[in-house]
């Protein structure tokens, strides 16, 4: 069955540093992954996917995240942090083989950036 | 931009009632998901469907279930409603290829007295 773990329940970081939400997963086959992101109070919204190619991946807000086959990761990272990325993030798969397949979200991690 | 709407932001209903949760999507999306996102817990899919009539059970199902009757619009049913199943309620739909993105609902935060 397929799963995703998100270590961190809570990553704070000080404005201007870089930061880095981890994801590991589990899935038969090559995965589908993605990042969405929480804002208090509003719905989750898509962040950025992997599906084939390149391995580091760039999407919005200047996130990006890099797919690691080997250690089946795919950390979200980004070069320096702002208080406005303060939100809850989740990593989520899916397998590749039919539209019948699930779509695995984590437990979520918070982010905290400090100005 | 997709719209995906969910009927009601808050919804008291007490023990053994039998709810109703609305969901509609504006943009002709063939999959639609309902998930339940507890703290610690993240979002855990409670049905999905990727077809007019058809549905398919995610990873927690007991005591729900769902009816697709139109294409854009997903219903989730809590058959006899339990304390335990007080939550947030979360729709997303998305287009048929199995790489696109979900588009949420604001959400549903659903109390059983």
């Amino acid at each position: 069955a397929q799963s995703v773990a998100q270590p961190e329940d809570q990553v704070n970081v000080a404005e201007g540093n870089p930061l880095t939400v981890k994801c590991t997963y589990s899935v038969s086959g090559n995965p589908y992954l993605f990042w969405y992101v929480q804002y208090p109070n509003r719905g989750l919204q898509f962040l950025l996917k992997y599906i084939t190619g390149d391995n580091l991946v760039k999407g919005s807000y200047g996130f990006e995240a890099e797919f690691n086959k080997s250690q089946t990761s795919f950390h979200l990272k980004k070069p320096s942090a702002l208080v406005s990325d303060s939100a809850l993030y989740f990593c989520a798969v899916r397998e590749r083989y039919s539209s019948a397949s699930k779509i695995i979200f984590g437990s979520g991690t918070r982010l905290s950036i400090r100005p | 931009d997709v719209k995906v709407t969910q009927s009601s932001r808050y919804l008291v209903k007490r023990t053994g009632e039998k709810v109703f949760l609305e969901c509609v999507q504006d943009m002709d999306h063939e999959n639609m998901f309902w998930y339940r996102q507890d703290p610690g817990l993240g979002l855990r899919l409670i049905y999905f469907s990727y077809d007019v009539k058809m549905k398919e059970k995610g990873d927690i199902p007991e005591g729900y279930s769902v009816s697709r009757e139109k294409k854009e619009r997903f219903s989730l049913i809590l058959e006899s409603a339990s304390t335990n199943q007080t939550s947030m309620y979360l729709c997303a739909s998305s287009l048929g290829a199995v790489n696109e993105k979900l588009f949420f609902g604001s959400g549903t935060q659903l109390s059983v007295l």
